[in-house]
């Protein structure tokens, strides 16, 4: 199937810095790229979905200068989290689709934050 | 509005089958997934179903009612790795993924 990767894999950092985390489609080039966050026992939840060479489209309630999405290729994506209080502390994970049969998506392994 | 509803957790026994059930209420329907997803790491892509019926890949299974607004994942065989959380997504009218709250599925020896 097709590979996703994320780096950083966790990151650690204190209040008020910036943290970038990248996704890279290995082996297929990725069109749309979709990016997650997910709390403790919690299901996933669409942060912001982005397409290769335009803006992202941020879902609701999450703020879009906070939460800078780049996507400068058709095999990277990377989001910036600007200003990180402790309550951005989360598991990030990206997605991407257009590899598959289904067009299901792709995910990368995740970005553990944790803001102190 | 939108909504997924699954079982919050399941737990059955090492060797035994158990079906994960979904019901979803969505605007329009492109495609239902089954994504598994194990502790502290990101979900694998397990099935997709578009048209009505089963749809089997070795001990995973997967049925679809559009009619009914369902879906199940049946998992025959079960082995401790299959401990994990699945998640029903549905592709709706605008092709945007609607996800489910996930089961936990916990199994026992």
């Amino acid at each position: 199937g097709a590979v996703v990767s994320q780096h950083p894999s966790r990151v650690i950092c204190k209040s008020g810095t910036s943290v970038k985390i990248e996704c890279r489609s290995l082996d297929f080039q990725a069109t749309t790229m979709f990016w997650y966050r997910q709390f403790p026992k919690q299901s996933l939840m669409l942060m912001a979905t982005s397409n290769e060479g335009s803006k992202a489209t941020y879902e609701q309630g999450v703020e879009k200068d906070k939460f800078l999405i780049n996507h400068a290729s058709l095999t990277l994506s990377t989001l910036t989290v600007t200003s990180a209080h402790p309550e951005d502390s989360s598991f990030y994970i990206c997605s991407a689709g257009g590899a598959g049969d289904y067009n299901e998506q792709f995910f990368g392994p995740g970005t553990r934050l944790t803001v102190l | 509005g939108q909504n997924i509803d699954q079982p919050t957790e399941m737990t059955a026994t090492e060797g035994a089958i158990v079906q994960i059930n979904c019901t979803y209420q969505t605007s329009g329907f492109n495609g239902l997934f089954w994504y598994q997803q194990h502790a502290g790491e990101a979900p694998t892509f397990l099935s997709y179903n578009v048209l009505d019926g089963l749809e089997e890949k070795g001990r995973f299974s997967s049925f679809l009612s559009r009619s009914k607004g369902y879906s199940y994942l049946l998992l025959k065989e079960l082995q401790m790795k299959d401990s994990a959380s699945y998640l029903c997504a549905v592709l709706d009218s605008n092709y945007q993924l609607i996800w489910g709250a996930g089961t936990k599925l916990i199994i026992k020896p």
